[in-house]
């Protein structure tokens, strides 16, 4: 069975432009989470997405958004970048949404540098 | 709110020896479970170890093994007969039923000698 995929691996883009990363699940998982990873902060939370609907959302700027399509596929969003923006982002996708029972299985993430 | 704390920035361990990468958290929930995730260069973030906290019995997979206080709040990663494929960032991570996301430590980056 496929791991989670994400594309494209590596990004460059300049100040103000915006992004779009993509995210396929293990088939049959039907949620996906985002999280961004940098040095200086960790790994935090973005969102979470379950049937196509965002069931929880970190403390980010509505500069970042996503949305799940029905084959529970994901797309993050970025728009007006910042050079705080450079970052790892990982998804992760789970049979249901993440609890104590649905394991979250990670993709190997998009680096994403903004100049 | 939920934190989880890893207090070594970084590890060394030579090959074939044992280490012990520490991880304390603080909750108020009773039904939660503790992850070490594993993240070599590759990025890829790889599930190496989970316990429920409701177990009293260590959880173990092969080479790797936890020690989990509850009382204390601790969850300890133990690897035994380390191997230079063991060199990467270990994140300690908590869920819960009312979290519904993964709440990340700040990593231990372990490198193996030969």
């Amino acid at each position: 069975k496929a791991g989670v995929t994400q594309t494209p691996r590596y990004l460059i883009k300049t100040r103000g432009q915006q992004v779009t990363l993509s995210c396929s699940p293990i088939s049959g998982h039907r949620s996906v989470s985002w999280y961004q990873q940098t040095p200086g902060q960790g790994l935090q939370f973005l969102f979470e997405y379950f049937s196509e609907t965002q069931r929880n959302k970190g403390n980010f700027p509505g500069r970042f958004s996503g949305r799940q399509f029905s084959n529970s596929r994901s797309e993050m969003n970025v728009s007006t970048l910042e050079l705080g923006d450079s970052a790892l982002y990982l998804c992760a996708s789970s049979l249901g949404p993440p609890n104590t029972k649905n394991i979250q299985y990670f993709g190997a993430g998009t680096r994403l540098s903004v100049l | 709110a939920q934190t989880v704390t890893q207090s070594q920035p970084e590890m060394s361990v030579q090959e074939a020896e044992t280490v012990t990468l520490s991880c304390t958290y603080d909750t108020s929930e009773s039904n939660y479970y503790l992850f070490w995730y594993k993240q070599p260069p590759s990025r890829q973030m790889i599930l190496v170890i989970r316990q429920e906290a409701y177990k009293q019995q260590n959880a173990t997979e092969n080479r790797f093994s936890v020690n989990f206080q509850k009382a204390a709040k601790s969850f300890s990663l133990k690897i035994s007969d380390s191997q230079l494929g063991d060199t990467a960032m270990y994140f300690c991570a908590f869920i819960s039923s009312n979290t519904d996301k993964l709440i990340f430590g700040t990593g231990t980056r372990l490198q193996v000698f030969p």
